[in-house]
């Protein structure tokens, strides 16, 4: 079974500052997660993904997310917000092997000011 | 290079009327999902299919719920008849092969109101 807690369903930041948002999971096997963002009336965009390889893990739009075995995190970052950055922002847990299980958090919103 | 296509992409129907969804995904991807995502939350699971094969469809309303993928490419959604909590976004999504880390690609979603 796997879980994922997204901290802040709505976070709000202003234009050049720090973008912050959380993300934990809960997988009882080795986990690959997932970070999607999502335009208004539009699909899901992967942003990035860990499976495995390096803990530090870059993604478009200058995103990137670090993966933390011993706090069970992967929390998104990224340094300098751009108006264009506002969107909800899924983070999503699947377990590593053959079975695709794909769980989704309930999403943050983020609200860039200008 | 072609994403997941959906359609329609807004739907709205009086309740206990039917409606269906098409998808069509990425061109050689196999594995086919139908994600629901209500107003404010995450998607979730409908059905997966590998193929033609439905291989998890345990989230999938059988009452009222069908789906179907023939020849293993396009799939149809269908829902009859709708109730007023079936009013969410449905994403058909995509992906090459049934590994956790393949990215699954999600098309721009069916957007169904149930009134």
């Amino acid at each position: 079974a796997q879980s994922v807690t997204q901290l802040g369903s709505h976070v709000s930041v202003s234009e050049g500052a720090l973008v912050l948002l959380r993300c934990n999971y809960s997988s009882s096997v080795p986990p690959y997660l997932f970070w999607y963002v999502q335009y208004p009336n539009q699909g899901l965009q992967l942003l990035l993904k860990y499976t495995s390889a390096a803990t530090l893990v870059k993604g478009i739009n200058g995103f990137e997310a670090e993966f933390k075995k011993s706090e069970t995190s992967f929390h998104l970052t990224k340094p300098s917000a751009h108006m264009s950055d506002a969107a909800e922002y899924f983070c999503a847990v699947s377990a590593s092997g053959s079975a695709r299980q794909l769980t989704f958090g309930s999403g943050t919103q983020l609200t860039v000011l200008p | 290079e072609a994403g997941v296509v959906q359609s329609p992409r807004y739907k709205i129907i009086e309740k206990k009327q039917p409606v269906a969804f098409w998808c069509n995904p990425i061109s050689g991807h196999n594995t086919l999902y139908w994600y629901r995502q209500n107003l404010g939350q995450g998607p979730e699971l409908l059905i997966r299919y590998e193929n033609e094969e439905a291989v998890d469809d345990s989230q999938l309303p059988k009452d009222r719920f069908s789906a179907e993928r023939l020849k293993g490419v396009d799939s149809t959604l269908k829902i009859q008849p709708a109730e007023l909590g079936d009013s969410a976004v449905y994403l058909c999504a995509s992906s090459f092969r049934t590994q956790g880390g393949n990215t699954i690609y999600f098309g721009e979603g069916s957007w169904l109101t149930v009134v």
